[in-house]
């Protein structure tokens, strides 16, 4: 079954504790993304990745970091996680560049940071 | 850079009733346009697209959207909502050559009654 995957998916944490929210899809597209979500803002783009070693700040890149060792995998890592960083976290894929608008989203990440 | 508007944040109708959700979006050029669907609990899914062509766009469980290049708007609509339909609805767009990014706009939270 084509998906992408995420975990975990609910964390409670405390300010300062670094943590990494994984992602990974099986349907090898080049193209990868994460967004967070937040009420009455939608969803906004925090880094995306159109291939191996390729990243890019989308929106809202401040306090994460992302990485594309591999195809399938794309990892968000919070090095000093904030309250404000208290969201819903989704990843996504698509087969390449000209089909980021087509999009396949993970279940999300629920986080919360005290 | 471009920008998406949902100008109705909630909307509740009747089963039965007709649909329509404002989209607009700021952008001189040439768009591709999405709707997304999120229903409770779930990740977004993609409701339909228009690239060109036909301007009235057909996607998934009776929807279909109309682009109005001239009033720069992607509405979506249905002729008679379900229960089952509620859920929050997203419009989004890429610029073709503009890198391709998809953005969002603020959502719109639709619940239908019984």
């Amino acid at each position: 079954e084509a998906q992408v995957t995420q975990n975990p998916r609910y964390l409670i944490t405390v300010t300062g504790k670094k943590l990494t929210v994984t992602c990974s899809q099986n349907m090898n597209h080049e193209y990868m993304s994460w967004y967070r979500q937040d009420p009455g803002l939608g969803l906004r783009q925090i880094y995306y990745s159109m291939n191996v070693e390729v990243t890019d700040k989308g929106d809202v890149p401040e306090g994460y970091k992302v990485s594309r060792k591999e195809k399938r995998n794309f990892p968000l890592i919070l090095e000093s996680p904030s309250p404000n960083q208290t969201s819903l976290y989704f990843c996504a894929s698509s087969l390449d560049r000209s089909t980021t608008g087509e999009l396949f989203f993970g279940e999300g990440s629920r986080l919360t940071v005290l | 850079a471009q920008s998406v508007s949902q100008h109705n944040h909630h909307v509740i109708l009747s089963e039965a009733a007709s649909l329509e959700l404002g989209c607009n979006y700021s952008y001189g050029g040439t768009v591709n346009l999405f709707w997304y669907v999120q229903y409770p609990g779930q990740h977004l899914q993609l409701l339909l697209k228009y690239f060109s062509g036909d301007p009235l766009v057909k996607g998934i469980k009776g929807f279909e959207a109309e682009f109005i290049k001239s009033k720069f708007s992607f509405n979506l609509r249905k002729p008679s909502v379900q229960w089952s339909d509620t859920a929050e609805y997203f419009c989004a767009v890429t610029i073709t050559g503009g890198g391709n990014k998809l953005t969002f706009g603020t959502g719109t939270q639709l619940k239908v009654e019984l």
